[in-house]
């Protein structure tokens, strides 16, 4: 089955700074790439996606590279906020039955 | 609805007692999955519904777990004999169907078992 690594576990910065998360899969068949950011006790939300035939995606201050030559994917915030704190998760789509596989997430803890 | 319900918020069973929980879609969603997330932050897929048949059952542990999605009613998860690792917070989630959709999440379950 496809398996997803997420790194790095934290990530502290400063507001104002970029933030980068870095996923890689390993079920070449997998064609879909969502972003999720989680606060704490709060449900899982969709901040970006991609599908494999772009390689790269863009909304205001989130954007998410994909290479599939590689099977690694980026999610890189810039400007950051305070309330950009929270847990990120990389997914991708298996191909059994349409789950999200999820990388282990990243704690992004933003300091003013 | 236009989110994902899921019912109740929280769930303290003692050991060995069953839960039950329950999931209602967005309408129109065909694809209803169920996740787990224990306190390390990780999610562990469970099972998949396509309607009301099950599409992937590969990450339910047979033993205990069950589920079903029928017409007309909500989705459920039921835990016999619950067993102290399975306090984990219990995540639905709807989407359209294919491989390319965005998969919408319930506020989840808190299941603590003591």
């Amino acid at each position: 089955g496809e398996n997803v690594e997420q790194h790095p576990s934290t990530l502290s910065v400063q507001e104002g700074d970029s933030a980068v998360i870095k996923c890689t899969y390993s079920d070449s068949a997998s064609n879909y790439f969502p972003w999720y950011k989680q606060e704490l006790g709060k449900r899982p939300q969709l901040i970006i996606d991609i599908r494999s035939n772009v390689g790269e995606k863009k909304d205001q201050r989130i954007a998410v590279t994909l290479n599939k030559t590689a099977k690694h994917f980026s999610l890189h915030i810039t400007e950051t906020q305070p309330e950009d704190s929270a847990v990120y998760f990389c997914a991708a789509i298996s191909n059994s039955g349409y789950a999200l596989n999820f990388g282990k997430g990243t704690s992004l803890l933003v300091t003013p | 609805g236009e989110e994902v319900a899921q019912t109740p918020k929280h769930l303290v069973r003692g050991e060995g007692q069953k839960a039950k929980l329950y999931c209602a879609p967005i309408k129109g969603h065909s694809y209803v999955f169920w996740y787990q997330q224990v306190l390390k932050n990780e999610f562990k897929f469970l099972i998949s519904f396509q309607n009301e048949n099950v599409f992937d059952e590969t990450g339910m542990p047979k033993e205990r777990f069950s589920a079903k999605c029928l017409p007309n009613s909500p989705c459920s998860l039921e835990i016999q004999a619950t067993k102290l690792e399975d306090s984990a917070v219990y995540f639905c989630a709807s989407s359209q169907g294919n491989m390319n959709t965005e998969a919408f999440f319930g506020q989840g379950t808190r299941l603590t078992v003591v």
